[in-house]
């Protein structure tokens, strides 16, 4: 049974369109994750969500936008779609740990990955 | 700035041999650190988790350490192999609140020669 598991594993799609990228996990946790890989391999963290909180990175344009519709899925939603968005996009998963200082998670678990080409 | 860096970018040795990968990380404020594999075209596989209050985790062949006080992880792999060939990634978890998720080190590509 795969953890992690997201669809499509390839994407090819021309510049100005709209495209998904779903992600479920069947590890009951609550947050899920994206990632973005670059071309030179850097996973960078795109947005975190648990429990209807999302956290956004700064630096993630708004034409992503990711969507939860239960607490096993976080789909990835990208429009106007532009030649940099060309990478390899990650959905993970972990549970959050509430303590003193802070939140922590336990260990991450990763798909396969979606390779998306926009050309 | 929190930061992830790992040392070196890539590595290659014969089969057989016992090998360390450095990864090195700003701000000792994490609450754990994850060492993952990720072989060429595929997803990151889940190697180890060192929670900040361990020094270290074994799993088989693989023993990583963490010195919160120098900023340092290491992950020890003994008796490489050729299947032991992928590029292995560090990634910090900070805690403290703000944005959440890893902070990944850009890698080290091994190859183990046969």
């Amino acid at each position: 049974d795969t953890a992690v598991s997201q669809t499509p594993k390839y994407l090819v799609t021309q510049m100005g369109n709209d495209k998904s990228i779903k992600c479920e996990q069947n590890l009951g946790h609550d947050t899920m994750y994206w990632y973005k890989q670059d071309s030179k391999k850097f996973l960078k963290i795109m947005f975190s969500y648990n429990n209807k909180e999302l956290i956004i990175n700064e630096t993630v344009p708004n034409r992503f936008s990711p969507k939860s519709p239960d607490k096993a899925h976080l789909n990835l939603h990208i429009n106007s779609l532009e030649l940099g968005d060309s990478a390899v996009y990650f959905c993970a998963s972990s549970d959050a740990k509430i303590f003193l200082v802070g939140r922590g998670h336990t260990e991450a678990f990763f798909g396969q990955g979606t390779r998306l080409t926009v050309v | 700035k929190q930061e992830v860096t790992q040392i070196p970018a890539a590595l290659s040795v014969p089969e057989g041999e016992n090998l360390v990968l450095n990864c090195s990380f700003t701000d000792s404020a994490i609450y754990n650190l994850q060492w993952f594999r990720q072989d060429p075209g595929k997803g990151l596989t889940s190697l180890l988790l060192i929670q900040s209050s361990q020094r270290e985790q074994t799993s088989g062949r693989l023993n990583a350490s963490l010195d919160k006080s120098s900023g340092r992880s290491t992950l020890y792999i003994a008796a490489s192999q050729p299947g032991d060939s992928a590029t292995y990634l560090c990634a910090a978890q900070y805690s403290g609140g703000g944005a959440d998720g890893l902070t990944f080190g850009k890698g080290t590509h091994l190859i183990i020669q046969p």
